[in-house]
């Protein structure tokens, strides 16, 4: 059974840093394109990140340079390394995975997500 | 950036009624690139349609996709007390970012 599990989450200040991990299970997390997906309280999604099968990755514009997306393949985990976070920030951040490749993109698994508060 | 705009954003309707939801893309993408979840309340989304028109494993077939281009839309015939939730479009073409559409809410 195909199983992804957020944690990580809390409240921080703003400027301050925080790691989410996602934890997979039923399928091997190197195998597949992982992705990052927010929610800020009462909008809908927004796309954050991506790392492909050979370890590249890719950043929205609102993130990038300040988020970092890495996974342990011994772990069979995910991760995102969240810095120099904002207000704007705050969201519900789901784990999800992408079903396939190029034309399969769509995200068929999601986790139960993470609150990241960041308020003073 | 491919902005994906749906309508209209809260649709009032009644168990057994047929819900009609609306994606326009504002740019023609790789056709069949596109998905529907649904969301409740304190959960994550679920996929319901891939590829424009394909159920995920385990949707009823009362759910429906269709459309290409730029428009698309998505279709629940008889909708089931279940169904009242909120559904989002999204664009998985081949660059990112990938975008979602605001979202619909289908209500009682």
């Amino acid at each position: 059974e195909v199983q992804l599990v957020e944690s990580g989450g809390g409240l921080i200040q703003p400027g301050g840093s925080l790691r989410l991990s996602c934890a997979v299970s039923g399928f091997i997390v190197s195998d597949k394109y992982m992705n990052w997906v927010r929610q800020a309280p009462g909008r809908g999604l927004e796309w954050v990140s991506i790392i492909y099968t050979g370890g590249s990755t890719d950043y929205a514009d609102s993130v990038e340079g300040r988020f970092t997306i890495s996974r342990d393949n011994s772990k069979n985990t995910v991760y995102l390394q969240m810095s120099r976070l904002r207000a704007e920030d705050t969201a519900v951040y789901y784990c999800a995975r992408s079903a396939g490749y190029t034309t399969s993109r769509y995200a068929d698994y999601w986790g139960q997500g993470t609150l990241v508060t960041v308020s003073s | 950036e491919i902005v994906l705009t749906q309508s209209p954003g809260t649709l009032s309707l009644s168990p057994g009624e047929r819900a009609t939801l609306s994606c326009r893309a504002s740019q023609s993408f790789s056709s069949g690139c596109l998905a529907w979840y649904q969301q409740k309340p304190g959960q994550a989304p679920r996929l319901l349609i891939y590829g424009a028109s394909r159920r995920a494993t385990g949707i009823p077939d009362r759910f429906s996709g269709s459309g290409s281009g730029t428009d698309f839309t998505l279709t629940i015939t008889r909708l089931e007390p279940e169904d009242f939730a909120v559904y989002y479009c999204h664009q998985y073409d081949n660059s990112p970012p990938w975008t979602f559409g605001q979202g619909t809410t289908v209500e009682i």
